[in-house]
């Protein structure tokens, strides 16, 4: 049982490049989550699906892209990537949420630069 | 809406000597509370949640943490520091409104021997 995994752990772009993120969970949750983290500020939710081949946008949606053909995997894509988007990206998953109470479990994070 | 704010961005603390990180919170919702951990370059860990049961609520490695509704504050504390607790500490909370967290900007505890 790996829980969340995340490819690739690192990754440096140029500028207008472009670049796809994968998250996988082996734990059958229904929703994935993707965030990102930059200092001082916590994480701030990007995009995130209630299921296989749905999504939503979270608070900070623009400049990027999401996909979930399939409920194990989650992808986070970056079209047209640019400095402002250099962070750490977290996938996160959990079961449901009729119960307040449900935990996010992290995957290790992706740290992309962009140059 | 929902808020988190972490009041202080560094905590500096002795081996051995109590630990306090301060979250107050805002929420138009009953919220859930939890608390996580990051050491440096790995992902969140859970350490405590509160669910509108107890108000004192115990975690992982000795940590525990108390709702109080009337500050609307949820601190995070520890009888007696370990250098293994140097990390980044999150207060978060969740309202009803799906299964969306606001992160607090994190606080940073070192751990002196």
């Amino acid at each position: 049982n790996a829980g969340v995994t995340q490819t690739p752990k690192f990754r440096v772009l140029k500028t207008g490049q472009s670049m796809t993120l994968l998250c996988a969970q082996d734990m059958n949750h229904e929703y994935m989550y993707w965030y990102r983290q930059d200092p001082g500020m916590g994480l701030r939710l990007i995009h995130y699906s209630v299921g296989e081949g749905t999504t939503a946008k979270g608070e900070v949606p623009d400049g990027y892209n999401v996909s979930r053909l399939k409920k194990q995997n989650f992808l986070l894509g970056l079209e047209s990537a640019a400095p402002s988007q250099t962070s750490v990206y977290f996938c996160a998953s959990s079961y449901q949420t009729s119960i307040s109470s449900d935990t996010q479990y992290f995957g290790p994070g992706t740290r992309l630069t962009v140059l | 809406a929902q808020s988190v704010t972490q009041l202080d961005s560094h905590v500096s603390v002795s081996e051995g000597t109590p630990v306090l990180l301060r979250c107050n919170y805002s929420s138009s919702y009953s919220p859930s509370l939890f608390w996580y951990v990051q050491h440096p370059n790995k992902g969140l860990q859970l350490l405590l949640k509160y669910t509108s049961a107890a108000t004192l609520v115990k975690g992982i490695n000795g940590f525990e943490a108390e709702f109080k509704k009337s500050e609307t504050s949820f601190h995070l504390t520890k009888p007696s520091a370990h250098m293994s607790d140097a990390a980044e500490y999150f207060c978060v909370v969740r309202g009803n409104a799906g299964n969306m967290l606001t992160f607090g900007g994190g606080t940073r505890l070192m751990v002196k021997p």
